[in-house]
């Protein structure tokens, strides 16, 4: 079946522009989770979402933000982006269980 | 925080078994230890996971103390392919958090 699916795989904003990144669990999934990853600090969690609603947070600002629809399908949502904003965001679907969680390949955003 | 302490970086040679420790004193007894892997500029890929008793799947071992406060995975048979960066996580798979990693280099 297929994978998790996040799209679009590289973007370049400016600075103070939003931007909107989607995710699509694999099918049957429920849980999505959301990443990010940057070379000075690592991947870490942004938000988790279960049945459309926000389970866990994690310590980013207001401007990240998400929501999922009814089909699992996330998206979550920077504004106002900043060059440190640059990075490496990372959707992941959790299996029915809870135990194991499955990674996109990710979206490249560049802020300039 | 990370609640997990691994070595930053090791080597292996391609063939031999490769053994990955990781130190997770503050666990609870209800989390689970989880290993993922991520090649460069691709998304973590799971490995295992395991709550007390060790685990075997077909990519690799998990051994847990009987304290759990630490593990070992081993790569039974380690390929160019396995050179990655593997994480040890000791918390919920909804929640993961990630630390440094140990950057494994497999060498022909």
């Amino acid at each position: 079946k297929a994978g998790v699916t996040q799209t679009p795989r590289y973007l370049i904003k400016t600075r103070g522009q939003q931007v909107t990144l989607s995710c699509s669990p694999i099918s049957g999934h429920r849980s999505v989770s959301w990443y990010q990853q940057t070379p000075g600090q690592g991947l870490q969690f942004l938000f988790e979402y279960f049945s459309e609603t926000q389970r866990n947070k994690g310590n980013f600002p207001g401007r990240f933000s998400g929501r999922q629809f009814s089909n699992s399908r996330s998206e979550m949502n920077v504004s106002t982006l900043e060059l440190g904003d640059s990075a490496l965001y990372l959707c992941a679907s959790l299996n029915l269980g809870g135990t194991e969680a499955f990674f996109g390949q990710g979206t490249r955003l560049t802020v300039v | 925080d990370a609640k997990t302490t691994q070595p930053p970086s090791m080597d292996c040679a391609e063939g031999r078994a490769a053994n990955l420790p990781c130190n997770h004193s503050t666990i609870s007894g209800n989390e689970y230890v989880y290993w993922y892997r991520q090649i460069h500029s691709q998304g973590p890929q799971y490995i295992i996971h395991g709550l007390k008793n060790n685990e075997t799947n077909e990519m690799a071992s998990l051994i847990i103390t009987e304290d759990r406060k630490s593990s070992t995975l081993i790569l039974p048979h380690a390929t160019l392919r396995d050179t990655a960066v593997y994480y040890c996580i000791s918390q919920g798979a909804q929640k993961l958090v990630f630390g440094q990693g140990t950057r494994l280099t497999i060498n022909p």
